[in-house]
C-alpha cells in the first residue's frame, strides 16, 4: 500500500540537542510539507518542497531545518534553536503543488526531557 | 490572506443525532476547500472536498457543499456514530493566488467532535 511513514511515533529531546524526524513516502509524490500541531490550533506550516534539491520556508521555519535529497524522503531537524520544540509534527505529500489535497503521515510526537 | 474559521469545539452528540460543524473562510482568489478528519494519536484524513462553487462534497455519509456567496463550507452528517468521534478541519487551497501561496493548505483550528453512545 502507499503511503506516507513517519518515524518515531514518540521522541524525547534533552535541552539543547538537535534531533531529526523521519518522513518518508512511496506514492511518488513530488511535494512534501512539514507541519506542527499544536493542542486547539490548526496545523501551521514549517516548511515545504516542491521537488528534489529544493526547499521553501513556511510560516514558522525558525528553529528547523530540512533537506530534500531523494524524492520519497523529507527530513526534519528540530535545532536547538526551537525554544518550544514539544508538539505534534505532521508531514504531508501531494502530487505537486498544484495537486491538492495533501495526504498525511501519522504523525510524531516530540517532547522535551 | 487566506484564513480559515471553524465553529469553537468541543461539539458533544449523542449517536444518531444531526451534526453540523460551521465553517466560513476568507480568500484572494478561487480556493478549493477541504474537510480533513483526525483520529486520537493519528494524522489527518481527507474526508471530503470541492473545487469549486455549488459543488457538494461528500463521504461516509458526510457532505459538504462550497457556498461561493456566504464564503462558507459547513459540514454536515444525518445520524451521528460512536466511531464519528475525532477533530475535524476546515481547509482552503487558494490555486489562483498571484501570491504564490498555492503552495500550502491554510487550515482552521479543528472542531473536537464527541459522540456519545
Amino acid at each position: 500500500d502507499g503511503g506516507i511513514t513517519q518515524s518515531p511515533k514518540y521522541l524525547f529531546r534533552k535541552e539543547g540537542q538537535n534531533v531529526t524526524l523521519s518522513c518518508e513516502q512511496n506514492l511518488n509524490h513530488d511535494a512534501m510539507y512539514w507541519y506542527r500541531q499544536d493542542p486547539g490550533q490548526g496545523l501551521r506550516l514549517i516548511y515545504y518542497s516542491q521537488i528534489v534539491n529544493d526547499f521553501q520556508k513556511g510560516d514558522i521555519a525558525e528553529g528547523y531545518s530540512v533537506s530534500r535529497e531523494k524524492k520519497e524522503s523529507f527530513p526534519l531537524t528540530v535545532t536547538s534553536a526551537q525554544k518550544n520544540p514539544t508538539a505534534f509534527y505532521l508531514c504531508a505529500s501531494s502530487m505537486d503543488r498544484l495537486n491538492q489535497p495533501q495526504h498525511f503521515g501519522d504523525g510524531t510526537r516530540l517532547s522535551i526531557l | 490572506g487566506n484564513s480559515v474559521t471553524q465553529m469553537e469545539g468541543p461539539v458533544t452528540l449523542s449517536e444518531e443525532a444531526f451534526l453540523t460543524i460551521n465553517c466560513t473562510y476568507t480568500a484572494t482568489g478561487y480556493p478549493s476547500l477541504f474537510w480533513y478528519v483526525q483520529y486520537p494519536g493519528e494524522g489527518l484524513q481527507l474526508l471530503l472536498k470541492a473545487t469549486k462553487a455549488d459543488d457538494k462534497g461528500s463521504n461516509k455519509g458526510f457532505e459538504a457543499t462550497y457556498r461561493k456567496e456566504t464564503t462558507s463550507f459547513h459540514l454536515e452528517k444525518g445520524s451521528v456514530q460512536v466511531s464519528d468521534s475525532a477533530v475535524y478541519f476546515c481547509a482552503l487551497s487558494d490555486l489562483q493566488n498571484s501570491g504564490g501561496s498555492n503552495y500550502k493548505l491554510t487550515f482552521g483550528k479543528g472542531t473536537l467532535l464527541t459522540v456519545n453512545p
